[in-house]
């Protein structure tokens, strides 16, 4: 049983696009929903975080759309540049239990 | 300041040969944990350690894995017996608590089983 399911697998978009990648989580006592950014040979990393208590966070170019009802959010990424190439990653915790429940993953490649 | 520090980077080891498997996590942090990354199963929960609480084995795949951590700090994964499909990357990550403090990643171990 897949907790955490995202989309796409992989994903093409031109320099200066915007590019959006979903995820949908089945288990409502999910509290804590980050999204990771992984490089090749590299451990992912922390690139935001939000909690169901608000609808959307944004940082920068990146912003976290959530939609509680539909148990289901989203990652956007703005004006897309070559460097944000990469892969990543969605994920779901609960409180009482902190291990992350992944996403299977979206390769990004932006194209210059 | 220090991230989360694994060693070694890469590992090739025969079938049934044991391994261990280093991770230094960030000074201060009490939580602990391992995951396993490979292409076909993605990124998988291992084992929890919080403080001096039991830790949650729940995501080890077979009795043939164990991890221990020692003065709350520095975490040994130990696989016996290896087999090939226990090649993958193995995380470790620490965070400064429970409830969705962020986890820090290190960059990984690299394992191959031949």
């Amino acid at each position: 049983q897949q907790q955490v399911k995202q989309s796409p697998q992989s994903l093409i978009v031109q320099k200066g696009g915007i590019s959006i990648i979903n995820c949908a989580y089945e288990n409502t006592a999910f509290d804590y929903f980050p999204w990771y950014q992984q490089f090749p040979g590299k451990g992912p990393a922390l690139l935001i975080a939000i909690r169901p208590d608000v609808s959307e966070k944004k940082e920068g170019r990146f912003t976290i759309s959530f939609n509680k009802s539909a148990k289901q959010f989203s990652l956007h990424i703005m004006d897309s540049q070559p460097g944000d190439s990469a892969t990543y990653f969605c994920a779901a915790s609960m409180r009482s239990g902190t291990a992350l429940i992944f996403g299977k993953g979206t390769t990004l490649s932006v194209s210059s | 300041g220090a991230g989360v520090s694994q060693s070694p980077s890469n590992k090739v080891t025969e079938k049934g040969k044991d391994v261990e498997l280093r991770c230094d996590p960030i000074s201060g942090h009490t939580a602990l944990y391992w995951y396993r990354q490979s292409l076909g199963q993605g990124l998988e929960f291992l084992i929890y350690f919080q403080g001096n609480s039991a830790p949650d084995k729940s995501g080890l795949p077979s009795d043939r894995f164990s991890a221990e951590r020692t003065g709350g700090s520095v975490s040994t994964l130990t696989i016996q017996r290896t087999q090939q499909e226990d090649s993958a990357v193995y995380l470790c990550a620490s965070s400064a608590g429970r409830g969705g403090q962020p986890q820090h990643f290190g960059d990984g171990t690299r394992l191959s089983i031949l």
